[in-house]
């Protein structure tokens, strides 16, 4: 099984601030086959990025995706409030499909 | 809209058993794979389990294989995870959630609780 392995677990930023959280996986993903969600508190994770670049429908521009093979990047070009949440990778190109164990934005 | 129900999560003891279901509204059912993922209290995201559109292809997570199985009836509009030999590690949230190749689409979970 392919483990993901997020950094860092915790960051702290203030709205407007740009930042990137990482996702390696443990072996090269095929056709990069990477996901990532967003989940804040009592809700439902919700997809923000596909194909380890392309946006799901509806998800903002300062969101964007980028990497290949086993090295991913998720970027918030500049933080929003509402951005502040658990972020998570997943994987889908090998079964079982895996997820990172969470990237968690704070406000500072 | 897009809409996923799920229903079923109960307190059970160890060893036991239980179904969740998933109700499906304002998307063609039949041409999205279902999937099921958990999160224990306070914890990740986990994948359990999937299932493609027409119910021949499924695929489990190690940590419940030969102990869940899941099964849809595109008829109905639902989704569903039968669930035995339950251990307290089986304790979570359990959603389910429509894509074909991500997770699209997520209801809001059930809370299935594990516990003598």
């Amino acid at each position: 099984e392919i483990v993901l392995t997020q950094s860092p677990g915790t960051l702290s930023l203030s709205p407007g601030e740009r930042t990137t959280l990482s996702c390696r996986a443990s072996q090269s993903l095929s056709s990069s086959y990477l996901a990532w969600y967003q989940q804040k508190p009592g809700q439902a994770p919700r997809l923000l990025i596909y194909g380890a670049s392309s946006r799901a429908t509806g998800i903002p521009d300062r969101f964007s995706g980028s990497g290949s093979g086993t090295d991913f990047t998720l970027t918030i070009s500049r933080l929003e409030p509402e951005d502040f949440a658990v972020y998570y990778c997943q994987q889908y190109g090998s079964s079982p499909r895996t997820f990172g164990q969470g990237t968690k934005v704070e406000i500072k | 809209e897009v809409q996923l129900v799920e229903s079923g999560g109960d307190l059970v003891q160890p060893g036991g058993s239980l179904r969740l279901s998933c109700a499906a509204s304002g998307f063609t059912f039949s041409t999205f794979a279902m999937y099921w993922i958990r999160q224990a209290p306070g914890k990740g995201l986990e994948y359990v389990s999937a299932i493609s559109t027409n119910g021949d292809i499924t695929d489990y997570a190690n940590s419940v294989k030969g102990r869940f199985t899941i099964s849809r009836d595109n008829s109905k509009n639902t989704l569903y995870l039968q669930m035995g030999s339950l251990r307290p590690e089986d304790m979570a949230v359990y959603y389910c959630a429509a894509g074909n190749a991500v997770f699209d689409y997520w209801g809001q979970g059930t809370l299935v609780t594990v516990s003598s």
